[in-house]
């Protein structure tokens, strides 16, 4: 199993701070995905990144994969409220198996407060 | 926009008592896949389906647990005869695309008293 180490676990912040969080692991991934979860619902898909060093934006959400395809980053400029949540990396094991199912490893998520 | 279901939103059930827990995938996927997630702990695989058969499972998943896609649209978790430790959210998802995006359903609350 492919562990994903998410940092910082918690993070509370003002509104209108910048903010990044981390997702790294020692394994190298075919993609990684960044999830969002509310509490006691699913995780709703933010982005996937597949190329090494690919950078991603969802408005004011920059995604990074590291050039080694073993590490990612999410950057929040300006939070607002309604930033707070569970934000959950998951990857995608690298298989050679064309017919894998590409089971996905979570990350414990960073959990994200932002205040008024 | 097309979404994953699942039903029901909570099941609360003895120990020892068969619960079986459903889904219905994005019509267009061919990858299906159940996660649980313990309270306060991460999400964890329990399995894949894929062309009619399981194609990866962990270590989570064993004799208790079956899987079925019965009718082409419906997608099943099956646990046999439930323990206290089933107790968790059961999310399942489902693959769009090639760069194995999985989209997830909003999960089943399974309580075993």
């Amino acid at each position: 199993t492919q562990l994903l180490e998410q940092s910082p676990q918690f993070l509370s912040i003002q509104e209108g701070e910048n903010l990044t969080v981390y997702c790294n692991s020692s394994s190298v991934f075919s993609s990684l995905q960044w999830y969002r979860q509310e509490p006691g619902e699913g995780p709703v898909l933010l982005v996937t990144v597949v190329t090494g060093g690919e950078v991603k934006k969802l408005k004011r959400l920059t995604f990074q994969f590291g050039d080694a395809r073993k590490d990612s980053s999410l950057h929040i400029t300006a939070a607002q409220p309604g930033d707070t949540g569970l934000y959950l990396c998951a990857g995608a094991a690298l298989s050679i198996n064309s017919n894998s199912g590409y089971a996905l490893n979570f990350g414990k998520g960073t959990s994200l407060l932002v205040t008024p | 926009e097309p979404e994953v279901t699942q039903t029901p939103s909570h099941q609360v059930t003895q120990m020892g008592q068969e619960v079986i827990l459903r889904c219905v995938p994005i019509s267009n996927h061919l990858y299906f896949y159940w996660y649980r997630q313990i309270l306060g702990q991460k999400v964890e695989f329990l399995v894949s389906f894929y062309n009619n058969e399981i194609s990866e499972k962990s270590e989570i998943f064993d004799d208790q647990f079956s899987v079925e896609r019965p009718d082409g649209s419906n997608f099943t978790l099956k646990i046999r005869s439930t323990k206290l430790e089933d107790s968790a959210m059961y999310f399942c998802a489902s693959k769009a695309g090639p760069y194995n995006e999985q989209f997830f359903g909003p999960g089943t609350r399974l309580t075993v008293l």
